[in-house]
């Protein structure tokens, strides 16, 4: 299975500002989910985009994926402190026999500044 | 169910000893997940099973790890004479076959190996 590749690796923001993460990948997809990791905990799911979607929305966040550059990005709105996180991006493959099991890259560090 | 549960939290260990992770997904979960996870990095694929059927393992795993899910309900991580090397978070997650939802995560076991 591929990992997705999370840009920029750390991002530092005020409260109260947009941040933007971005991803990308190398093969066909059928779908791409977006976790959220707090320092020393599990990661928990935020959202999950399929290969026919190309926005979708969750509260304060917005993912877009665009297939053909191979790309995603996940936009949080008005954040606050407690988005302070490690953002990880994985792309679920669409054919073969191991695209049972996501794999992670290494993340992108998000502090938001109060 | 409230959701994944590890135990333990927190593992220190020496040098040589060995230890046994505990995992309990969500209950009409049939797929199990580990996953291992050192400072700054995301979290690395160790295994996975489909109700009590492993049906994959690392390459990156070494004999001295075993993991089992009798009766496809919790699950068990095994590291024998542990090393150095081992200290990182043991994270497990559960999912539906089709992973609508994503993957849910357990808080992780942090194991220290002095």
């Amino acid at each position: 299975s591929q990992q997705g590749e999370e840009d920029p690796q750390a991002l530092s923001i005020q409260e109260g500002e947009n941040a933007t993460m971005n991803c990308s990948y190398k093969t066909s997809i059928n779908n791409l989910q977006w976790y959220r990791q707090n320092s020393g905990r599990g990661l928990v799911h935020l959202i999950l985009i399929r290969s026919n979607e190309r926005e979708k929305h969750s509260g304060r966040l917005r993912v877009t994926l665009d297939t053909s550059k191979k790309s995603s990005s996940l936009l949080i709105t008005a954040s606050r402190a407690a988005d302070t996180a490690s953002y990880f991006c994985a792309p679920r493959e669409n054919s073969g026999g191991s695209n049972y099991k996501l794999t992670f890259g290494k993340g992108t560090l998000l502090t938001v500044n109060p | 169910d409230t959701g994944v549960s590890q135990d333990p939290r927190h593992k220190i260990t020496k040098r040589g000893q060995n230890v046994t992770f505990r995992c309990d997904p969500i209950s009409e979960h049939n797929r199990l997940y580990w996953y291992r996870q050192t400072l700054g990095q995301g979290p690395e694929f160790l295994t996975y099973f489909q109700n009590e059927a492993q049906l994959e393992k690392s390459r990156l795993l070494s004999d001295r790890f075993s993991a089992e899910r009798p009766k496809g309900s919790f699950s068990t991580l095994e590291i024998q004479r542990t090393e150095q090397g081992d200290s990182a978070m043991y994270l497990c997650a559960s999912s539906l076959t089709r992973d609508l939802s994503g993957y849910t995560f357990g808080s992780g076991t942090r194991l220290t190996v002095v």
